[in-house]
């Protein structure tokens, strides 16, 4: 079942904050974020695997809370590149390095 | 920087002929996907392979769709016959990955398909 991802569709003004969440009705060994500009690829963020481990790349962070089987993306002081469609991809402990996508999450940073 | 080769990048065609894509993986990398993204939504997991087996097709419409990676390197998907319903992006991801290991995806540009 398809992880659901929450809101659907975000507006920002450049250098506000947001965040992203993914819930997934299955038992979760990692999740993966992904970034996808119109027309384009996916491209990879980070992985976050079991254990609640909180991951940053620069002013995007995420954390991963495996009892719950949700994570969050968290995108601070929002640049005009962060616009985007996000999606996380969820690895459930019944398929191993398969990935399940989201729902996905349009973002609009606007100046 | 190494990168996911896909042709052709788009593709249109009338239902019930026939349609092939190419993928070409990051040098080294043993685990390649298919995906099917329709507009709006996030890709979905057609076949998976590890080197030259399929590891998971569950989700390949197999009575049309077939997928090979003959060498391990390389791979082909195909259609045939192509329905309206196909129309979407095609993405071919490669993962350097080995037992116990979460490596991510790295995507190639896609294969956007049009049936009419």
């Amino acid at each position: 079942q398809q992880p659901v991802q929450s809101p659907q569709a975000v507006i920002l003004r450049e250098g506000e904050d947001a965040v992203i969440n993914c819930s997934s009705s299955k038992a979760l060994y990692s999740v993966h974020w992904y970034r996808q500009k119109h027309g384009e690829a996916p491209v990879f963020l980070m992985i976050l695997l079991k254990g609640g481990e909180q991951k940053g790349h620069d002013k995007i962070s995420a954390s991963f809370n495996e009892k719950k089987q949700q994570s969050s993306l968290y995108l601070t002081a929002s640049q005009l590149s962060y616009s985007g469609t996000y999606f996380c991809g969820t690895e459930p402990y019944t398929g191993f390095q398969k990935l399940v996508f989201g729902t996905g999450t349009r973002l609009l940073v606007s100046p | 920087e190494a990168e996911v080769a896909q042709s052709p990048r788009y593709k249109i065609t009338e239902k019930s002929q026939a349609v092939a894509f190419w993928c070409d993986p990051i040098s080294g990398h043993a685990t390649l996907y298919w995906y099917r993204q329709i507009l709006g939504q996030g890709p979905e997991l057609l076949v998976q392979f590890q080197d030259e087996s399929v590891v998971d097709d569950s989700q390949l419409p197999k009575d049309r769709f077939s997928a090979e990676r003959l060498k391990g390197v390389d791979s082909t998907l195909k259609i045939q016959p192509a329905e309206l319903g196909d129309s979407a992006m095609y993405l071919c991801a490669s993962s350097f990955v080995r037992l116990a290991d979460h490596n991510e995806q790295f995507f190639g540009p896609g294969t956007r398909l049009t049936v009419l």
